[in-house]
């Protein structure tokens, strides 16, 4: 089953800024706007921050944004807090098969 | 209050099966698809598979085609996924979900709590 590619650690400092890429193919991220990326802090249920690549739902704070670039999206956290410590995954719709694919997942470091 | 409570802690030995619940409310339960996801310890999401309870109609990822089976009652709007043939590598938390918006969406708001199973002999 494919999966996305994601960096599986980034670090950074409060107040810094970071960008995680999610890569895949022509059959999901590069053809679809059904990107969202989720924010899975330890023992916890997986939380939407993005949807249709750049959406924020309400509530998320504004210092996460989302881009899309070929068949690679992405997340930037800006002014990083202690408390974005987490995993972050991307996920899309895929026209193959595979129909749904989740990304491999990043460990945020603060 | 919007929710899907899922049932609780499961413990099965190897080749058996499981059924876990996923009970919505606070919206309509036929509106919107759910799904299953499940993540292994210390591992990433795995999508499972989706039911439109509308219909009862069902996508399955294909690593589970023959295994998986997920249905709903419409009546206590409850959806349920049903794995078989049980190994140690399905042991994990299971996650219902619910698309974002009713009809084609593909991108998840709202979650279960999860539910653990462990499969050891």
């Amino acid at each position: 089953q494919s999966v996305l590619t994601q960096p599986a650690s980034m670090s950074g400092s409060p107040g810094q800024a970071i960008t995680i890429s999610c890569t895949g193919t022509s059959s999901d991220i590069g053809d679809y706007n059904y990107v969202s990326w989720y924010q899975q802090h330890p023992g916890k249920v997986p939380k939407l921050i993005l949807y249709d690549v750049s959406v924020r739902p309400s509530g998320v704070s504004n210092r996460f944004s989302g881009s899309k670039s070929g068949n690679t999206a992405s997340l930037t956290i800006s002014g990083l807090q202690a408390e974005d410590e987490a995993d972050y995954y991307c996920s899309s719709y895929s026209s193959t098969s595979t129909l749904f694919v989740f990304g491999t997942g990043t460990e945020v470091s603060v | 209050q919007v929710q899907l409570v899922q049932s609780g802690a499961e413990m099965r030995k190897p080749g058996a099966s499981v059924k876990v619940s996923c009970k919505a409310s606070g919206y309509s339960f036929s509106d919107y698809f759910i799904h299953w996801v499940r993540q292994a310890p210390g591992q990433g999401l795995e999508w499972m598979g989706r039911i439109n309870p509308r219909s009862g109609g069902t996508n399955h990822a294909l690593k589970f085609q023959g295994r998986l089976t997920m249905t709903r009652d419409t009546s206590i709007s409850t959806a349920y996924m049903e794995l078989n043939r049980l190994t140690s590598d399905d042991t994990a938390v299971y996650y219902c979900a619910r698309d974002l918006s009713s009809g084609w969406d593909w991108q998840f708001d709202l979650w279960g709590r999860g539910t653990l199973m462990t499969v050891s002999s």
